[in-house]
Formats: C-alpha cells, sequence, structure tokens
C-alpha cells in the first residue's frame, strides 16, 4: 500500500464549477500536510500548507481529517489556469524522519470552457 | 521567497557518459537539499537527502555509485549520473526546506529533462 494515495483523476470540471479531491495516508506519525500544484513538465509549486483546523486560500480550501487520516482541497469557482496536477505532499517531521516529504500520486484537474 | 535554482533545465547525452547537475539555494543556506526523480506521469520519488559536509542518505533501491552526490557548500549540493543509460531518463529535481521564517514548505528547482540516447 502507498504511503501516500490519491484519485489519479482526470477530474473534467467546467469553468466556474466547483471540484474537491481527497488524499490519504498511512502513517499516523505525519506531522505536516500540504498541497503542491505540478504543470506539465514543471516542478512542483507549493500551493498550500493544511492546518489541523482548516485553512481557506481564496477560491481553495483544505482540510485535514486525522481521525481518518486523509486530507481534501476544494476549488471553488474554477479558472481554466487551475487545470494542473495536484500533489498532496505528507512529512514527518524531525531529525529521525530527516524531514521528508512524501508525496502522493497527484490527482489530474482539467478545467474546460 | 526562497528560490533554489537548478542547472541544467534539460540535457540530452550518449549512452555510458556523466552528466552533472547543480542545485543552488539563493540568499539562504540549504543545510539539506533533497534529490527527486520523476518518470512520466508519475509522481516523484525521492532518490537521497543531500547533507552538507557529510555523506548523502539514499533511499532503498538506489545506487549511491551510479548516482553520485556532493554537498560541498551550503549553498550547493550537485548531482552526478554516472555511465548514464537510457533507462535513466527521467526528470530529476532538487529541493531546499525553506529557511526560518519562510514557512513549513519545500521549495523546488525548476527541474532537470535528462535523456541518454
Amino acid at each position: 500500500r502507498k504511503e501516500v494515495e490519491q484519485d489519479p483523476g482526470p477530474f473534467n470540471v467546467p469553468e466556474g464549477a466547483t471540484v474537491a479531491f481527497n488524499c490519504t495516508y498511512s502513517n499516523s506519525a505525519s506531522q505536516s500536510f500540504f498541497w503542491y500544484r505540478q504543470d506539465c513538465r514543471k516542478e512542483p509549486k507549493l500551493l498550500m500548507s493544511v492546518y489541523s483546523s482548516g485553512n481557506e486560500d481564496g477560491r481553495f480550501t483544505a482540510q485535514l481529517n486525522r481521525a481518518s487520516q486523509y486530507i481534501s482541497l476544494l476549488i471553488r469557482d474554477s479558472k481554466l489556469s487551475d487545470s494542473a496536477t495536484y500533489l498532496c505532499v505528507v512529512n514527518k517531521r524531525g531529525k529521525a524522519a530527516g524531514n521528508k516529504l512524501t508525496f502522493g500520486g497527484g490527482t489530474r484537474v482539467l478545467v474546460k470552457p | 521567497g526562497a528560490v533554489v535554482s537548478q542547472h541544467p533545465s534539460w540535457v540530452i547525452c550518449k549512452s555510458g557518459t556523466s552528466v552533472k547537475i547543480e542545485c543552488r539555494s539563493l540568499d539562504f543556506q540549504a543545510t539539506t537539499m533533497f534529490w527527486y526523480r520523476q518518470f512520466p506521469k508519475q509522481s516523484l520519488m525521492l532518490m537521497a537527502t543531500s547533507n552538507e559536509g557529510s555523506k548523502a542518505t539514499y533511499e532503498q533501491g538506489v545506487e549511491k555509485d551510479k548516482f553520485l552526490i556532493n554537498h560541498a557548500s551550503l549553498t550547493l549540493s550537485t548531482l552526478t549520473v554516472t555511465s548514464a543509460h537510457p533507462e535513466d531518463s527521467s526528470f530529476y529535481i532538487c529541493s531546499a526546506r525553506d529557511p526560518p521564517g519562510g514557512g513549513y514548505g519545500y521549495t523546488f528547482g525548476s527541474g532537470t529533462r535528462l535523456t541518454v540516447v
């Protein structure tokens, strides 16, 4: 079983619609959670960190459910420029864990006019 | 914000030759850098953790003699793919943790697309 799992998609989303997807992680020692965005043939870029209480950044809302070990990302009022692969990333902080990031396989989102 | 510069952005080399990829942290010191590899339609897989002034830590299954990592200064880590073969063709990306005050994220270099022919 992969440590971080995502639905690969693609999620075909009409422009202006809302889309949401989840990511599950298997290691309960995970402490930090992020959503990264990766465009085709480019490096990942941090979209937002995910906090325990949930957080919002403009049209993007992230939620964390530690009990069920999943995080979610919701995109409201989708724009064409939101088309990308969204990577769920988990970090077990601390020296023993080496501060290493573990990436999910990514969820591809295609926003269409 | 923090910037990590990676060079070259793409390289084509002949089978059997070696290729060096550089990763520099600009305006901040990175005692630790991470090297990833990404095959088409797959996610990033951590290859190794580069530690300034000491040996790199390699992930299971990654050949340390093939992927040489050097982290000689606080701002530069290099990955050398030795005796490259077509199966080494991939997207290689480095990253460094954001400096204190920069949040808990990690900044990535722009990646190097390696094609071995």
